[in-house]
């Protein structure tokens, strides 16, 4: 079993909606759990970051982790065809340790 | 934001021959760079962990005689992949935290190499 599951995809949705990827994880280190967008050919760009348990939102977009659960959420609001993406989860335990990825979810939003 | 630099972007180098990619932490000190490798349409492989003035502690799998990593100063760190082969075609990327409480890792834009 990997660490990390992600659905792979691809996920089409239409322009405007509401989308939500997930992950789960098993290892109950994990304690920072970060969402990435990688367009083809680039690095991948920090969405954003979030410790333990809750929920945090920045603009469109909303992470949730439920630790209980091993399970966390990326939702995107009023989605946008620049919204077309792989989008990663990433996880860490903490200090300077390595962080590990889910194996990524495409997204197309289409106009 | 923190900025990490990646150069080149993209590299074609003859087999036999060695290539040098450049990571530099532009606003911050990275004191641990990571270095991952991702093939089409897979995940990021980390390869090694960098530490500046340190050698640095390689992945299970990986040949640390192949992928040189020179982590010399807090804002530089470098990846040399000695006598490259075809199979070593692939994205190559950097990462490093920002800063002590800072979680979100930041990565470099890539670098794409292909041994012909």
């Amino acid at each position: 079993q990997k660490e990390v599951e992600q659905d792979p995809g691809p996920l089409s949705v239409p322009e405007g909606a509401i989308v939500s990827l997930n992950c789960t994880y098993s290892n109950s280190a994990f304690q920072y759990f970060m969402w990435y967008r990688q367009y083809s050919r680039k690095g991948p760009e920090l969405l954003m970051y979030t410790y333990s348990s809750g929920n945090k939102e920045d603009g469109r977009f909303t992470a949730q982790v439920d630790k209980s659960s091993k399970y966390i959420s990326l939702f995107i609001r009023d989605s946008q065809p620049s919204d077309s993406a792989t989008y990663l989860c990433a996880m860490s335990s903490g200090g300077y340790q390595k962080v590990t990825f889910g194996t990524g979810t495409k997204l197309q939003v289409i106009p | 934001g923190a900025v990490v630099s990646q150069h080149p972007s993209w590299v074609i180098c003859k087999s036999g021959t060695s290539v040098k990619i450049e990571c530099r932490s532009l606003d911050f000190q990275a004191t641990t760079m990571f270095w991952y490798r991702q093939f089409p349409k897979q995940s990021l492989m980390l390869m090694a962990t960098s530490n500046e003035g340190s050698k640095a502690t390689y992945e299970q799998g990986v040949e640390k005689d192949k992928f040189l990593i020179n982590h010399a100063s807090l804002t530089l760190s470098t990846l040399t992949v000695t006598s490259a082969h075809p199979e070593d075609s692939s994205f190559y990327i950097c990462s490093a935290r920002p800063g002590p409480d800072n979680y979100g890792y930041t990565f470099g834009s890539g670098t794409r190499l292909t041994v012909v």
